[in-house]
């Protein structure tokens, strides 16, 4: 199964743009690359999904690498509430299960 | 906007109790999941299912069954609630893809304890 590799933690400041890595060395061809966060005492929230072009939504945007090894979260301007553990996923393929690892806590200053 | 409702957010059981924990989704979706998340394991997959009456196993099935009646409603059941049950149980939902292409949503999580 492709693993994920993330930062432990990062810190941002409000309204700046924030970029969180996620490696993937050893993804394959038919993996979608899947971002989640989990904010205190809440469930875990879909941010956004690609499989090999950069992808846009209004939480965030995917950049992925043309080796699709690696990955970017990107947020564009991040505000208090984004103060969340990332998690990058890539569900076992074939399945719909999904294994989230520890991800990125990102902390974000006023 | 897809909304996972979980019955309550907290609940205390006693040992030997058979437990029901309650899970509906507004979106028409044919896959539902139920997840425990503990402090350094991450999120396990305990059961999940793809369409009505029908379930599989997930990583961490001993001690949990599951019941899907109909379409929008999936249910955990602890037959006989242990204290090592205690932990944040998570429902989602999503739409029948292909590959994963298909995010999962996910309800706010029941807190249970077992004392």
């Amino acid at each position: 199964d492709a693993k994920t590799t993330q930062p432990n933690s990062m810190e941002s400041n409000e309204e700046e743009p924030v970029h969180l890595p996620c490696n993937h060395s050893t993804i394959s061809g038919t993996d979608y690359i899947h971002w989640y966060r989990q904010l205190p005492s809440q469930g875990p929230e879909y941010v956004i999904h690609g499989l090999t072009s950069n992808v846009n939504n209004r939480m965030a945007s995917l950049a992925i690498a043309e080796d699709r090894k690696s990955s970017t979260l990107i947020l564009h301007r991040a505000t208090l509430r984004d103060a969340a553990v990332y998690y990058c996923i890539l569900p076992q393929g074939g399945s719909e299960k999904l294994v989230f690892g520890k991800g990125t806590k990102l902390t974000v200053n006023p | 906007d897809v909304k996972v409702t979980q019955s309550s957010r907290y609940l205390v059981k006693r040992t030997g109790e058979k437990v029901f924990l309650e899970c509906v989704q507004d979106m028409d979706h044919e896959n539902m999941f139920w997840y425990r998340q503990d402090p350094g394991l991450g999120l396990r997959l305990i059961y999940f299912s793809y369409d009505v009456k029908m379930k599989e196993k997930g990583d961490i099935p001993e001690g949990y069954s599951v019941s899907r009646e109909k379409k929008e409603r999936f249910s955990l059941i602890l037959e006989s609630a242990s204290t090592n049950q205690t932990s944040m149980y998570l429902c989602a939902s999503s739409l029948l893809g292909y590959y994963s292409n298909q995010p999962q949503h996910f309800g706010d999580g029941t807190r249970l304890s077992i004392l």
